[in-house]
């Protein structure tokens, strides 16, 4: 069966280290892997989007990754802040008619000071 | 800079009545979307449309549903005869995407449906 997994465990780190999310999948082909950021009761926001034939993408303090034989991204956000405290979304976009996008279940990010 | 608008962002209604969630998409794009996620839950595709058409559906989205351009603006999800199992946050959603490319998804703030 397809499955995006995110560590569904919080993950509470000091302000000023680096923040690293891990996204697997099994038995998807994306051509694209985004990722997206949601506070409580808001919509999904944007951050990036990285392509199957791409290794990594940075933009300001954000990076990721995509090995897709690992089937594996990474996200990374250097030089976390306690504004940086939200869910983490992986959505994996197979490229089909529709464009639909599906998602990962999260994973909760706490930067502390 | 241009965004996704959603009305209302709270619909209270009793289970058997149809709801009508509206959404006003950026404006020059031209794939829309309907996502839900229940509370607690992963966002979960619902439809695309594109050209006044559906693109494509999930499961969820069964005869129940239906979604409509009605002008040049708004972009709308109606829910028939809602159930308990309808409760949920419903998110809008555009997208420019070209042919031959694509192109990130602009998500809505959401309306909060709640079937008491």
């Amino acid at each position: 069966s397809q499955k995006i997994e995110q560590n569904s465990e919080a993950l509470n780190i000091q302000e000023g280290k680096t923040a690293t999310l891990t996204c697997n999948y099994t038995n998807y082909s994306p051509a694209y892997l985004q990722w997206y950021r949601q506070d409580p009761g808001r919509g999904p926001v944007f951050l990036l989007l990285i392509r199957e034939n791409e290794k990594e993408k940075r933009k300001e303090r954000l990076k990721v990754t995509f090995d897709t034989t690992l089937k594996q991204s990474l996200f990374h956000i250097t030089a976390s802040q306690p504004a940086d405290s939200a869910t983490y979304l992986c959505a994996l976009d197979l490229a089909g008619g529709g464009n639909k996008l599906t998602f990962g279940t999260g994973t909760q990010l706490k930067v502390e000071l | 800079e241009p965004e996704v608008t959603q009305t209302p962002s709270h619909q209270v209604t009793q289970m058997g009545q149809e709801v009508i969630l509206r959404c006003v998409p950026i404006s020059n794009h031209l794939y829309f979307y309907w996502y839900r996620q229940i509370l607690g839950q992963k966002v979960e595709f619902l439809v695309s449309f594109y050209n006044n058409e559906i693109s494509e559906k999930s499961e969820i989205f069964d005869d129940q549903f239906s979604v409509e351009r009605p002008d040049g603006s708004n972009f709308t999800l109606k829910i028939r005869s809602t159930k308990l199992e309808d409760s949920a946050m419903y998110f809008c959603a555009s997208s420019a995407r070209y042919i031959a490319s694509t192109d990130t998804q602009y998500f809505g703030p959401g309306t909060r449906l709640t079937v008491l």
